[in-house]
């Protein structure tokens, strides 16, 4: 039961550089979200999807771009990446965005951009 | 703007004693009320949802409470074990969704 899985675990960027963190899931949850998660800021809202072809901004999008093509799959992408993006991103679903369900975490990214 | 708030920072006690965590937000209009555990270097890990009609759920040692007119919930953790000791997280979700607004997280450690 893999549960939500990012990849990579680690990834080291310059300037400048392009990526995208990948996200899959395997429970068949409509609801799928991004976080980073920086010391003394908490977690925080990057983008949201309630179901494939939908998405939304979430608390701090700026930077970042995200697409919905299937259920399973929820991608971020890194256009130019920035120091200031340095962070832990952790991925998120949960089964339906109109009912009281928890939130099932992946196991994080860390990204260092030098 | 939710604002969700975790006092103490850190909390450090003998094995055997009940922990009490606390967690504050600003707008009672919540959905629901969840609290996570995070191990160093991991993902989070949902604990107990609390919905914005309940007083309060259990799970085994976990009991949350929720008190949405003073804008508190509280989470106890009855006899604590030294695998207890994480860094756990409370967050609001303001509308179906699980949009959620985190508080800083409560880093507990438990002395064997």
């Amino acid at each position: 039961n893999a549960g939500v899985t990012q990849t990579p675990k680690f990834q080291v960027l310059k300037t400048g550089q392009s990526m995208t963190l990948q996200c899959a899931q395997d429970m068949n949850h409509e609801y799928m979200s991004w976080y980073r998660q920086d010391p003394g800021m908490g977690l925080r809202l990057i983008h949201y999807s309630v179901g494939a072809g939908i998405t939304d901004q979430g608390e701090v999008p700026n930077g970042y771009n995200v697409s919905r093509s299937t259920t399973e799959d929820f991608p971020l992408r890194l256009l130019s990446a920035a120091p200031s993006q340095t962070s832990v991103y952790f991925c998120a679903s949960s089964r339906t965005p109109t009912a009281n369900t928890e939130a099932f975490f992946g196991q994080g990214t860390r990204l260092t951009v030098v | 703007k939710q604002e969700v708030t975790q006092i103490p920072a850190a909390l450090s006690v003998p094995e055997g004693e009940n922990l009490v965590l606390n967690c504050s937000f600003t707008d009672s209009a919540i959905y629901n009320l969840q609290w996570f555990r995070q191990d160093p270097g991991k993902g989070l890990t949902s604990l107990l949802l609390i919905q914005s009609s309940q007083r309060e759920q259990t799970s085994g040692r976990l009991n949350a409470s929720l008190d949405k007119s003073s804008g508190r919930s509280t989470l106890y953790i009855a006899a604590s074990q030294p695998g207890d000791s994480a860094t756990y997280l409370c967050a609001a979700s303001k509308a179906a969704g699980n949009k959620l607004t985190f508080g800083g997280g409560t880093r507990v450690l438990v002395k064997p």
